[in-house]
């Protein structure tokens, strides 16, 4: 049982390059979350996602986009990077808003 | 909007020494609320959890929580902190509509 997956763990963009992160779960839960983290400034939420199809905006959500074809999958997307977007980014998925989120192993993201 | 405020940044502690860890949340409706712990260089783990019932809830490794709701509040206790617990707490809290905030976090240090 893998949990939560997300691929690359590493990347290195240039400004103004485009990425997409992957988070696949195997766990058929519902809720689906990206989050980047911070020194300081704990974990953020991005966009979230309530079931298959759907997508919400979290606290921080600009120059990120989106999408949940696959209740398994989670896109993050970054159209245009830039070097404020260097952060370490974790997905998270849980059945419900009352169970346990759990997380992926992360990715550090680098823009220069 | 939902927000997570924890009182302190940094706490230092010696082993044996006991803990409490500020949460405060700002939420206008039902809540759960949740604990993690993130050890160095891995992913957050669930401590504990609360969403109705008995306020004082237990987690693992002897960690427990007390939801007071005229305060807001949702504080993180330990009697005796040993060096292994040495890590980054996070306070969160999700609503109905899904979304999970957390809390910048506080990073403890237990000295052996």
């Amino acid at each position: 049982n893998a949990g939560v997956t997300q691929t690359p763990k590493f990347r290195v963009l240039k400004t103004g390059q485009s990425m997409t992160l992957l988070c696949a779960q195997d766990m058929n839960h519902e809720y689906m979350y990206w989050y980047r983290q911070d020194p300081g400034m704990g974990l953020r939420l991005i966009h979230y996602s309530v079931g298959e199809g759907t997508t919400a905006k979290g606290e921080v959500p600009d120059g990120y986009n989106v999408s949940r074809l696959k209740k398994q999958n989670f896109l993050l997307g970054l159209e245009s990077a830039a070097p404020s977007q260097t952060s370490v980014y974790f997905c998270a998925s849980s059945f419900t808003p009352r169970t346990e989120a759990f997380f992926g192993q992360g990715t550090r993201l680098t823009v220069v | 909007a939902q927000s997570v405020s924890q009182h302190n940044h940094h706490v230092i502690l010696s082993e044996a020494a006991s803990l409490e860890l500020g949460c405060n949340y700002s939420y206008g409706g039902t809540v759960n609320l949740f604990w993690y712990v993130q050890y160095p260089g891995q992913h957050l783990q669930l401590l504990l959890k609360y969403f109705s019932g008995d306020p004082l809830v237990k987690g693992i490794k002897g960690f427990e929580a007390e939801f007071i709701k005229s305060k807001f509040s949702f504080n993180l206790r330990k009697p005796s902190v040993q060096w292994s617990d040495t890590a980054e707490y996070f306070c969160a809290v999700s609503g109905s509509q899904g979304n999970l905030i957390f809390g910048k976090g506080t990073k403890l240090s237990v000295k052996p």
